[in-house]
């Protein structure tokens, strides 16, 4: 059971490319996630899934696109990537929809835009 | 504004020591609050989480947190620490009542020393 896993896990791109941050999980959950992690900032939710077909915007949204392909899968999309993109980026899901549920993280993808 | 304030960056205690790691939250109404643990280079991990009720939660690895609603805080405890607790600590808050966010603290990073 691999819970949720993320690919790539270290990407370096350059100021202007376009990149897609994937996310899969197996645990059959409605709800998945997408926060960066930022250091001295905590995690800041970017946009989140509560079903299939639905998304929703976080808290720093602004540069992202997010795709719910399925109810397993959740892609970040950057489109043109800029040096304050550069994060360490969760992906987590929960059973039920909406944000009060339990969160399981992915191990993460680092992500530097030079 | 709805936030979370960890107010201490990084605490250390000796092994067996007791802990107190704290958490101050602004929301108007009753909060969703989590507490949640990260290993170096790992995804979060769930302790606990209170929503209504017994305003004292037990957790997993011998974790608790008492919810204070009259000083806004939600402070996580722990008896006697071991040196395996050594991690990142995250307070969050669920609010559901002016558009559903999800946000976290700054974290604590919590040093074990033999």
């Amino acid at each position: 059971n691999a819970g949720v896993t993320q690919t790539p896990k270290f990407q370096v791109l350059k100021t202007g490319q376009s990149m897609t941050l994937q996310c899969a999980q197996d645990m059959n959950h409605n709800s998945m996630y997408w926060y960066r992690q930022d250091p001295g900032m905590g995690l800041r939710l970017i946009y989140y899934s509560a079903s299939e077909g639905t998304t929703d915007k976080g808290e720093v949204p602004n540069g992202y696109n997010v795709s719910r392909l399925n109810k397993r899968e959740f892609s970040l999309r950057l489109e043109s990537a800029a040096p304050s993109q550069t994060s360490v980026y969760f992906c987590a899901s929960s059973t039920l929809a909406g944000l009060t549920d339990t969160q399981y993280f992915g191990p993460g993808t680092r992500l530097t835009v030079l | 504004a709805q936030s979370v304030t960890q107010p201490d960056i990084h605490i250390t205690v000796s092994e067996g020591a007791s802990l107190e790691l704290r958490c101050n939250y602004s929301y108007g109404a009753t909060p969703y609050l989590f507490w949640y643990v990260q290993s170096p280079g790992q995804g979060l991990q769930l302790l606990l989480k209170y929503f209504s009720g017994d305003t004292l939660v037990q957790g997993i690895k011998g974790f608790e947190a008492e919810f204070k609603r009259s000083q806004s805080s939600f402070n996580l405890r722990k008896p006697s620490v071991h040196w395996s607790d050594a991690a990142e600590y995250f307070c969050a808050v669920a609010t559901l009542n002016t558009g559903n966010q999800f946000y976290f603290g700054t974290g604590t990073s919590l040093t074990v020393i033999p």
